[in-house]
């Protein structure tokens, strides 16, 4: 079975200083593991994603976040929030291989960005 | 390129009712998978269609099914609609679906509401 945690429903920065999203995962599989961010009214967007090749990740926006299979963690993180970086963030798992793809989602981590 | 489409944006019905909603995925992908986001929570994953054959289901009831058609786009049929059904209703589509390794594509949703 696949499970996400993530650890904070709601996390604050001010603008310029740097984000930490938590992220747990429980797998019997190798996993792939993705952050999606959804803006408001907006569907979602790919963030970054792991799938067994280089354990630190870097993806759009400035975001990257690391694989650590002794911690089972994927935390996502960026030097400087920006005011746009405000949103729903998204913790994902699926099985790497199998007969199809079943996105499992965390229950999100809303970031709030003040000046 | 066009990304994922869906259609349409908002849809009221009542209680009882029928509801189809509709999906066209990235030129050149021919997997479709269905997700249903209530408020406040994560997508959680309904259906997966490759080559118009159902390759994955998740917990949901049979009042929920679905079809792709060969242009490999996709509807998503809700009959008996019930209050709990009222949520952010995500298609994804990717080349093939079956590895984790391959990113899934959303669109904007729709967002029903159920009276």
């Amino acid at each position: 079975a696949q499970s996400v945690t993530q650890l904070d429903s709601h996390v604050s920065v001010s603008e310029g200083t740097p984000v930490l999203l938590r992220c747990n995962y429980s797998s019997s599989y190798s996993p792939s593991l993705f952050w999606y961010v959804q803006h408001p009214n907006k569907g979602l967007q790919l963030l970054l994603k792991y799938t067994s090749a280089a354990t630190l990740v870097k993806g759009i926006n400035g975001f990257e976040a690391e694989f650590k299979k002794s911690e089972t963690s994927f935390h996502l993180t960026k030097p400087s929030a920006h005011m746009s970086d405000a949103a729903e963030y998204f913790c994902v798992v699926t099985p790497i291989s199998g007969g199809y793809n079943k996105l499992i989602f965390g229950a999100g981590t809303r970031l709030a960005v003040h000046p | 390129d066009a990304g994922v489409t869906q259609s349409p944006t908002h849809l009221i019905k009542t209680r009882g009712q029928h509801v189809t909603l509709r999906c066209s995925p990235i030129s050149g992908h021919k997997s479709v998978s269905w997700y249903q986001q209530v408020l406040g929570q994560g997508p959680q994953f309904i259906f997966q269609y490759y080559e118009k054959e159902e390759r994955g289901r998740g917990n949901f009831p049979d009042r929920f099914s679905a079809r792709q058609f060969p242009n490999y786009s996709s509807e998503l049929n809700v009959n008996a609609l019930l209050l709990g059904d009222s949520a952010l209703y995500l298609c994804a589509s990717s080349l093939r679906g079956g590895t984790g390794q391959e990113t899934q594509y959303f669109g904007p949703g729709t967002r029903l509401l159920v009276l």
